[in-house]
């Protein structure tokens, strides 16, 4: 069974400081990894995906995220916080599964910025 | 190029009362899915298809019943609403065949039952 665990269901940063959102996963294959956000009343927006390409992923917007397999993780990152950047972030593990992407998602961890 | 599209945005229901949510995607997506989100619980399967034709259950398919009328369109029906399905759905269409997959998501419909 494959499975996500966001760390911190909320996470406040000021505005210029570094953002961390931490995932871990849980699967019995190689994974496929995503980041999403989504914003106040709008759907889910794809952020980056790791492809197994390489372990550090740049996404939209200034984000990234390494694939660390000893520390089964896979942090969202990015190096100074913008007021535009309050939304939640859900992290997702998928594997193909009968015929379909079996896509499990994270509870999910709202980021506040603060002034 | 309007993406995944979803009808209604919002809906309010009385218990009992039945409706259908409209999906519609122009990306070429093989499959098609239903999500349900709700607080501290992320996002949960309800049906997805995989393909024109096919159609099966998700995580959480009680209550609720799908169709894809054809390649761009999947509907979710809830026969007889419970105030346990007030909710925001999701659709989400994915790539065609491809072992790693990437899921485009419409803006959501929130549903509430009184």
């Amino acid at each position: 069974a494959q499975s996500v665990t966001q760390l911190g269901s909320h996470v406040s940063v000021s505005e210029g400081a570094l953002v961390l959102l931490r995932c871990n996963y849980s699967s019995s294959v190689p994974p496929y990894l995503f980041w999403y956000v989504q914003y106040p009343n709008q759907g889910l927006q794809l952020l980056l995906k790791y492809t197994s390409a390489a372990t550090l992923v740049k996404g939209i917007n200034g984000f990234e995220a390494e694939f660390k397999k000893s520390e089964t993780s896979f942090h969202l990152t990015k190096p100074s916080a913008h007021m535009s950047d309050a939304a939640e972030y859900f992290c997702a593990v998928s594997k193909t599964s009968g015929g379909y992407q079996k896509v499990t998602f994270g509870t999910g961890t709202k980021l506040q910025v603060i002034p | 190029n309007a993406g995944v599209t979803q009808t209604p945005k919002f809906q309010v229901l009385k218990t009992g009362q039945s409706m259908t949510l409209q999906c519609a995607q122009d990306m070429n997506h093989n499959s098609m899915y239903w999500y349900r989100q709700d607080p501290g619980m992320g996002l949960r399967l309800i049906y997805y298809s995989a393909s024109e034709g096919t159609t099966d259950k998700g995580e959480v398919p009680n209550g609720y019943n799908v169709s894809r009328l054809n390649k761009r369109e999947f509907s979710l029906r809830l026969e007889s609403a419970a105030p346990s399905q007030t909710s925001v759905y999701f659709c989400a269409g994915g790539t065609p065949a491809a072992y790693q997959e990437t899921q485009y998501f419409g803006p959501g419909t929130r549903l509430l039952v009184l």
